[in-house]
């Protein structure tokens, strides 16, 4: 089974704070995702990539930015965390033309 | 904007009964469609894919695909109080077919 792997289940960070997410996947995906769920708003999607260093801004990308070094492992950056980026955030990875497979999530709570 | 629409639920049934969980798509183009299970706090998984028309069955669940009619379903048979969980939507974009929408979610519980 793919395993998507995220560094942190949960997280407390200050408000102001450099935040970095990990995520890596050990199937050899093209594809990986960040997605923030908060309730009530559903998942939307901050950016993701099809590519080793290839980045793409997805609907809500103020505030974050990512990178994609290597192909298993794609990195999500909060510059300047902020009260309102306080959410659980879920890695995705996939191949074309199939879904996706999720992490466990990281809870981010910013104070 | 491509989107994916779900009954937001609370949809409730008892114990052994049969849950339908429906879904409508816009993007015609759309060939590959998705159903996640999510119980609380935890991050979607994978419980269903279909890509042509008709039935695909697995166990309990079975997954109905109209394409004529934009339309996807999830049916549960023989519910479980471990069914109870919101289940996600999903369709495969049909420009790059690697980015999934997903619908709103519906919240099903399985009353004992």
């Amino acid at each position: 089974d793919v395993k998507v792997t995220q560094s942190s289940r949960y997280l407390v960070k200050r408000t102001g704070e450099k935040v970095f997410l990990e995520c890596v996947q050990d199937m050899d995906h093209e594809n990986m995702f960040w997605y923030r769920q908060d309730p009530g708003l559903g998942l939307r999607l901050i950016y993701f990539s099809y590519d080793v260093k290839m980045k793409e801004k997805g609907d809500i990308p103020e505030g974050y930015s990512v990178s994609r070094e290597k192909k298993e492992r794609f990195s999500l950056i909060l510059e300047s965390a902020s009260t309102n980026q306080t959410s659980m955030y879920l890695c995705a990875s996939s191949l074309p033309g199939y879904g996706y497979t999720f992490g466990s999530g990281t809870r981010l709570t910013v104070v | 904007q491509k989107e994916v629409e779900q009954n937001s639920g609370p949809l409730s049934v008892p114990e052994g009964a049969i849950a339908s969980l429906n879904c409508t798509y816009s993007d015609r183009g759309s060939q590959s469609f998705f159903w996640y299970r999510q119980y609380s706090g935890k991050s979607p998984e994978l419980i269903m894919s279909i890509y042509s028309n008709g039935d695909k069955e697995d166990g309990r669940f079975t997954a109905q695909l109209n394409k004529a009619s934009q339309y996807v379903s999830l049916l549960i048979r023989d519910s479980q109080p471990s069914d109870s969980a919101t289940y996600l939507c999903a369709s495969l974009s049909s420009g790059s077919a690697r980015q999934l929408t997903f619908g709103s979610g519906t919240q099903l519980t399985v009353l004992p």
